[in-house]
């Protein structure tokens, strides 16, 4: 069925540095593509999106590559803070205009000082 | 405007029993959806709901049942509750129609139910 998985389920970068964390899809019928942030104890926080005729769309330090040709989907965090430790998601939706999304197992991103 | 909120926050249910959890969106969404969240599963989603209707259900046993009101305020029940339910269910809304750039997807806090 469909699916989309994590490279890597844990990333571990210095206070500064960039990081980058990829997601795979299986479903090429998608046409939208969110990524969530999630803390421990709280829900899923947009970060930003991607509609599927789009390659790149940026955000406050933040950044989302769409490759359809190989369904691959990757975040971007620049300059990363403490703040940005937690467990980041990727999200298909296969819902054809309505919600229903399918969620990636999650990477977590610890940042050291 | 306040975001997506659920109540209760956490609760704790017996085997057997049955739960019902609330979701309010974010004021003029109209769509609302549930997720489960757990360590073995991640997030899997259960029902969608627009306009009173459900629109898309995910691959739940039928213990597992939703609806919206008018107002677009959203539950979920879970009858006959069992060890395996226990887990942070999240609720979801958007404005409704075609979801993506300037209508996305947005969750609250989750209800934790612990169920022994």
């Amino acid at each position: 069925g469909e699916s989309v998985g994590l490279h890597l389920p844990t990333l571990s970068v210095q206070e500064g540095d960039n990081s980058i964390i990829n997601c795979a899809y299986s479903n090429s019928a998608s046409d939208y593509f969110i990524w969530y942030k999630q803390e421990s104890g709280k829900g899923p926080q947009f970060i930003i999106d991607i509609r599927s005729n789009m390659d790149k769309r940026q955000g406050q330090r933040v950044t989302v590559l769409l490759n359809k040709t190989v369904k691959h989907l990757s975040l971007q965090i620049a300059a990363t803070q403490p703040g940005d430790s937690a467990v980041y998601f990727c999200a298909e939706n296969i819902g054809r205009g309505a919600q229903k999304l399918v969620f990636g197992q999650g990477t977590r991103l610890t940042i050291n000082p | 405007k306040a975001g997506v909120t659920q109540t209760p926050r956490y609760l704790i249910k017996t085997r057997g029993q049955q739960v019902t959890l609330s979701c309010s969106p974010i004021s003029g969404h109209r769509s609302v959806s549930w997720y489960q969240q757990t360590p073995g599963q991640g997030l899997q989603f259960l029902f969608e709901y627009f306009s009173e209707t459900q629109r898309n259900k995910g691959n739940f046993p039928g213990r597992f049942s939703g609806r919206q009101f008018s107002n677009s305020r959203s539950e979920m029940n879970v009858s006959t509750l069992e060890l395996g339910d226990s887990a942070l269910y999240l609720c979801a809304s958007s404005l409704g129609g075609q979801v993506g750039s300037g209508n996305t997807i947005y969750f609250g806090e989750g209800s934790w139910l612990t169920v022994v």
